[in-house]
């Protein structure tokens, strides 16, 4: 059974920073664009950041939207299965709940999302 | 970038009534990269279509998709309780960016 567990959230002051992991099991994660998407609670969705599969193969290749490009950094260990995002230079913003997704074109695997408040 | 927006922002229906949601593109997308989701309450989303028309593992035949170019639809022919939820569709563009509409919530009348 596919499952994505992230873990890391909380509350964070503006400027701050806070790293973010994702635990995959039940899949070969090396094999697999990672991502991830965030929401505001009641609202809608906004892709964060992707990272290809196999860094030892074909390099990472990563994007990142717009608003997160500079202050965000997403990578992945294959050996421990986990993928991370560095978020740095947090603004009010970037209150959202986050999640890792699985998939290339779709993102067919979800995690329950790790909510991250920035605040003073 | 491709801007999607959804409509009608809230769709009103009782159980067994058919439900049409609409996706429009600001600009053509090639028809194997947009896909629907479905979010309950509470609950992470799930994939229900993808390349348009075909239907994720496990996703009841209720649920169908269609549509090219900027138009696109989701339709679920007969509304059973656990449909009621918030439905996003998504495309995947160049750069590559994954894009998502605002959402359609399906409610109880």
């Amino acid at each position: 059974e596919v499952q994505l567990v992230e873990s890391g959230g909380g509350l964070v002051q503006p400027g701050g920073s806070l790293r973010l992991s994702c635990a995959a099991s039940g899949f070969s994660f090396s094999d697999y664009w990672m991502h991830w998407v965030r929401q505001v609670p009641g609202k809608g969705l906004m892709w964060v950041a992707r990272i290809d599969g196999n860094s030892l193969i074909h390099g990472s290749n990563i994007n990142y939207a717009d608003s997160v490009k500079g202050r965000f950094t997403i990578s992945r260990d294959n050996a421990k299965n986990t993928l991370y995002l560095q978020m740095n230079s947090l603004r009010a913003e970037d209150t959202a709940v986050y999640y890792c997704a699985r998939g290339k074109i779709t993102l067919d695997y979800w995690g329950q999302g790790a909510l991250v408040t920035v605040s003073s | 970038e491709i801007v999607l927006t959804q409509s009608p922002g809230t769709l009103s229906l009782s159980p067994g009534e058919r439900a049409t949601l609409s996706c429009r593109a600001s600009q053509s997308v090639n028809s194997r990269y947009l896909a629907w989701y479905q979010q309950k309450p509470g609950q992470s989303p799930r994939l229900l279509i993808f390349g348009t028309s075909s239907r994720a593992t496990g996703i009841p035949d209720r649920f169908s998709g269609s549509g090219s170019g900027t138009d696109f639809t989701l339709t679920i022919s007969r509304l059973e309780p656990e449909d009621f939820a918030v439905y996003f569709c998504q495309q995947y563009g160049t750069s590559p960016t994954w894009t998502f509409g605002q959402g359609t919530k399906v409610e109880i009348k």
